[in-house]
């Protein structure tokens, strides 16, 4: 089974600044199979990033995935006050998915 | 426009049965692999069950043997047959799907249904 861990479990940054949002998984995972989401609080998460790398329509270009194997990032280069809120990545196995336990981007 | 919206939940007693609905718009839910995805209050992400297109289907250890998701093809509408509940899966249900350039990545997500168990 492949476990997920998102550090740090909280970042306070100001607004303008950048985040670096990091996912390592226990075993190497296909790039493929990565995903970031957002949380604002009181509504649904928002996919991100898929592909490891890959922005949906819609999706900012301030928001960066990449990485490869175990170790993945999520990189917000100039923090929006609506970008505060819980960053969660997942991995898609073959027959289940699972997510990280959450990075929380606050305001400083 | 897709639309995901999902019913059935409730308060309800330890060891008894919910049956949540995710009724889809804009999608085809057999085309689909479709998740319900849950979040405990205050609590992260878990992923409950997966049920893919061609029909196979999934679900977590913690959930495995007491949930049971299933689809109506005509009512274009995904189930969570929850059994023998717990109050540790209280939380809020979502279900989720793809879309058809977002990979795997799960585009679509419903408002979610509030699963309360408790005596």
């Amino acid at each position: 089974e492949i476990i997920l861990t998102q550090s740090p479990p909280t970042v306070s940054l100001s607004p303008g600044e950048r985040a670096t949002l990091s996912c390592r998984a226990t075993q190497p995972v296909g790039s493929s199979s990565l995903a970031w989401y957002q949380q604002r609080p009181g509504h649904a998460p928002r996919l991100l990033i898929y592909g490891a790398s890959s922005r949906p329509t819609g999706i900012p270009d301030r928001f960066t995935g990449s990485g490869s194997g175990t170790d993945f990032t999520l990189t917000i280069s100039r923090l929006e006050p609506e970008d505060f809120g819980v960053y969660y990545c997942q991995y898609h196995g073959w027959s289940s998915y699972t997510f990280g336990q959450g990075t929380k981007v606050e305001i400083k | 426009e897709v639309q995901l919206v999902e019913s059935g939940g409730a308060l309800i007693q330890p060891g008894g049965s919910l049956r949540l609905s995710c009724a889809a718009s804009g999608l085809i839910v057999s085309q689909r692999d479709m998740t319900w995805v849950r979040q405990a209050p205050g609590k992260g992400l878990e992923w409950v069950s997966l049920i893919q297109s061609g029909g196979k289907i999934d679900y977590a250890d913690s959930v495995k043997g007491r949930f049971t998701s299933a689809r109506d093809y005509i009512r274009n509408t995904l189930y969570l047959q929850m059994n023998s509940l717990r109050d540790e899966d209280t939380a809020v249900y979502y279900c989720t799907s793809a879309s058809p350039d977002s990979g795997w990545g799960q585009f679509y997500w419903g408002q979610g249904s509030l699963v309360t168990v408790s005596s």
